[in-house]
């Protein structure tokens, strides 16, 4: 299976704050990574699909780069609404794995 | 606005079957571009795909799961549903059902969880 580490694994930060959560895969992974907010008791969010498409609804503050093993989420401004924990996911490979996700604190 | 909904008995004891069933609305569960899956969290812990489906009834289970899994669908009712036989207290998560997207393979939409704990 492709392991999938994330960093930090969690952050405070404030808000207007640029923020930058990295993730990792064991193995290459081409461009196949995807960015999740998940805010407990809601169903994920889907923000980020194939490293740097940016979801239908999601602010242009965030914004996705990377390939091969090494990928990063970037939020330019951040905003209350923006707390949650990220995951990223890697579909090159079956079983798709996740990270342990980041958790951010505004 | 797909929406997709879990639902399924919330406890459980061990060596029992949980059985859980996504209903989807707003969409159907028949387009050929999607497949179904279902994706755990246990408490603490991160996320893990357990299987898809496709709606014409093809399956692909994660390996540790393998023995214990079984994914279904009707199109009929726009559901698929999950059944994980011989559960533990391993087995307590959250239970999310997600459509993924085939070829590219990201979950654009997810139900809310449902909490699935086992205990004696």
């Amino acid at each position: 299976d492709v392991q999938m580490t994330q960093s930090p694994s969690s952050l405070s930060a404030s808000v207007g704050d640029r923020v930058t959560i990295t993730c990792r895969a064991s193995q290459t992974i081409s461009i196949y990574l995807h960015w999740y907010q998940h805010i407990p008791g809601q169903a994920p969010r889907l923000l980020m699909s194939s490293t740097s498409s940016l979801q239908s609804g999601v602010p242009a503050r965030f914004s996705g780069s990377g390939s091969g093993t090494d990928f990063t989420l970037t939020i330019s401004s951040l905003q209350p609404e923006d707390l949650g924990t990220y995951y990223c996911q890697q579909s090159y490979s079956v079983p798709f794995t996740f990270g342990p996700g980041t958790k951010v604190d505004i | 606005q797909l929406q997709l909904q879990e639902s399924g008995p919330g406890q459980l004891k061990p060596s029992e079957t949980l059985s859980l069933t996504c209903s989807v609305s707003g969409g159907s569960i028949s387009n050929s571009n999607y497949n179904w899956d279902w994706i755990r969290q246990p408490p603490g812990k991160g996320l893990e795909c357990i299987g898809t489906i496709y709606y014409l009834g093809t399956t692909l289970y994660t390996p540790s799961l393998h023995s214990r899994v079984a994914m279904s669908v009707d199109t009929s009712k726009n559901q698929f549903s999950l059944r994980l036989n011989s559960v533990t207290a391993a087995d307590t998560a959250v239970y999310f059902c997600a459509r993924r997207r085939r070829q590219v393979g990201y979950f654009d939409y997810w139900g809310q969880g449902a909490l699935v704990t086992v205990s004696s």
